[in-house]
């Protein structure tokens, strides 16, 4: 089993929509949790980290942490064109230890 | 306002040659980290360095080497590139190991 796993997708919403995007992690001890925006050919850019159960909100990004479900979620509200782009989920197992998901392919339509 | 900073971007190698990725970072972080991105696989970080005068492995070091030359740099090394190393190479900082991590934009290194 992977530490971290999410969807591959792609996922596609329309645009105004909210897209849902979903990771699993497997180490029960983990206490840091990130959601990292990737362009396609370019770096990941973090846009939000959670650290304690419950909802996290930043404009239109909300994270959702269920420790004892392991498993975290990115929503993001009002879909827009420019929101299209890989989601990677990732997950700190121990100091300086980051495992990330193989990502998830959001696509955005007009 | 640079960030991390990594060169070179782009790199083509012959099986066998020797390589140095270098990775700059002008936020002051303590921690610096190697990944590496393959399709499909996500990002696995090669190895650490959680402060100046420390290194660490991470999932996936055999056939690199690193060096934490100061606070500021911390550079990757490729002995003998075989083509299974072909890859795009990210280089990130952080403040702190339970902390999020910044990355630069990549070196694109294929291996022939």
């Amino acid at each position: 089993q992977k530490e971290v796993e999410q969807n591959s997708g792609p996922l596609s919403v329309p645009e105004g929509a909210i897209a849902s995007l979903n990771c699993t992690y497997s180490d029960r001890v983990s206490q840091s949790f990130f959601w990292y925006r990737q362009y396609s050919g370019k770096s990941p850019e973090l846009i939000m980290s959670i650290y304690s159960n419950g909802d996290k909100e930043d404009g239109r990004f909300t994270a959702q942490l269920n420790k004892a479900s392991q498993y975290v979620s990115l929503l993001i509200r009002d879909s827009q064109p420019s929101d299209s782009a890989t989601y990677l989920c990732a997950v700190i197992i121990r100091n300086n230890d980051m495992r990330f998901g193989a990502g998830t392919r959001l696509t955005v339509k007009p | 306002n640079a960030g991390v900073t990594q060169t070179p971007k782009f790199q083509v190698l012959k099986t066998g040659q020797s390589m140095t990725l270098q990775c700059a970072q002008d936020m002051n972080h303590n921690s610096m980290y190697w990944y590496r991105q393959d399709p499909g696989m996500g990002l696995r970080l090669i190895y650490y360095s959680a402060s100046e005068g420390t290194t660490d492995k991470g999932e996936v070091p055999n056939g690199y080497n690193v060096s934490r030359l100061n606070k500021r740099e911390f550079s990757l090394r490729l002995e003998s590139a075989a083509p299974s190393q072909t890859s795009v190479y990210f280089c990130a900082s952080g403040d702190r190991g339970n902390q999020p991590q910044h990355f630069g934009d990549g070196t694109r290194l294929s291996i022939l």
